[in-house]
């Protein structure tokens, strides 16, 4: 089956700009996780879904980070008023289980985005 | 927070070589992963473990959880053995994973 997909896969945005990037998980998968990964860095962990419901925030960078799952499939990341240090690619991974079920994570090919 | 290190930061070997990548994290843990991350990006999960030790082909991953550390082994490394390597700790209050650096390894024939 398909696995995670995300879009744009690279996105150039004029500095103040507002993006949004799109994740669809894997069906039936019901964590969705964004994490962050600046070059040659680990990624860091933006945001957590558990279906629609939004568990854990903790990790974005500011409140121009703004991310959803309304139906508790595809997920959206906006970022508003973008900035240089938002330059980075933005990893989407699913996994089958809810909290406190370790389950594999299945990442998606990210999306790079570089603010000009 | 979880402090997750590895090590070496880099690493180059030649084709045959037993390599050994290093994973060391600062609390409790409901399970450790491990992930393979290509030039361009994309990210793919090689184990996940919260004891003992998992085999896949020439891979081999082990874990002590009293001593907060992992490793990786790739035995008879080969040139497409040639990526990131991350370990990342799954939290106990969560699935939330903290991410170690990553090591980059190169292998040459």
């Amino acid at each position: 089956g398909a696995g995670v997909s995300q879009s744009p896969r690279y996105k150039v945005a004029k500095r103040g700009q507002d993006v949004a990037l799109r994740c669809d998980p894997i069906s039936g998968h019901v964590s969705l996780f964004w994490y962050q990964q600046a070059l040659g860095q680990g990624p860091e962990f933006l945001t957590y879904f558990q279906n629609e419901a939004q568990l854990d925030k903790s990790g974005l960078p500011s409140d121009r980070f703004f991310a959803e799952r309304p139906e508790g499939s595809v997920s959206t990341l906006k970022i508003q008023r973008t900035q240089q240090e938002d330059s980075a690619v933005y990893l989407c991974a699913s996994s089958l289980g809810g909290r406190r079920d370790p389950y594999e994570q299945y990442f998606g090919p990210g999306t790079r985005l570089t603010v000009t | 927070k979880n402090e997750v290190e590895q090590s070496p930061q880099n690493l180059t070997a030649q084709e045959g070589e037993f390599i050994t990548i290093n994973c060391s994290y600062s609390v409790g843990i409901s399970a450790l992963h491990w992930l393979q991350q290509h030039p361009g990006g994309g990210i793919v999960s090689l184990f996940m473990l919260s004891s003992g030790k998992k085999k896949h082909g020439r891979l081999i991953a082990t874990i002590n959880i009293q001593e907060k550390h992992s490793s990786l082994h790739i035995t008879a490394s080969h040139p497409r053995d040639s990526a990131v390597y991350i370990c990342a700790a799954a939290d106990n209050a969560g699935n939330m994973l903290t991410f170690g650096g990553g090591t980059r390894l190169m292998v040459k024939p």
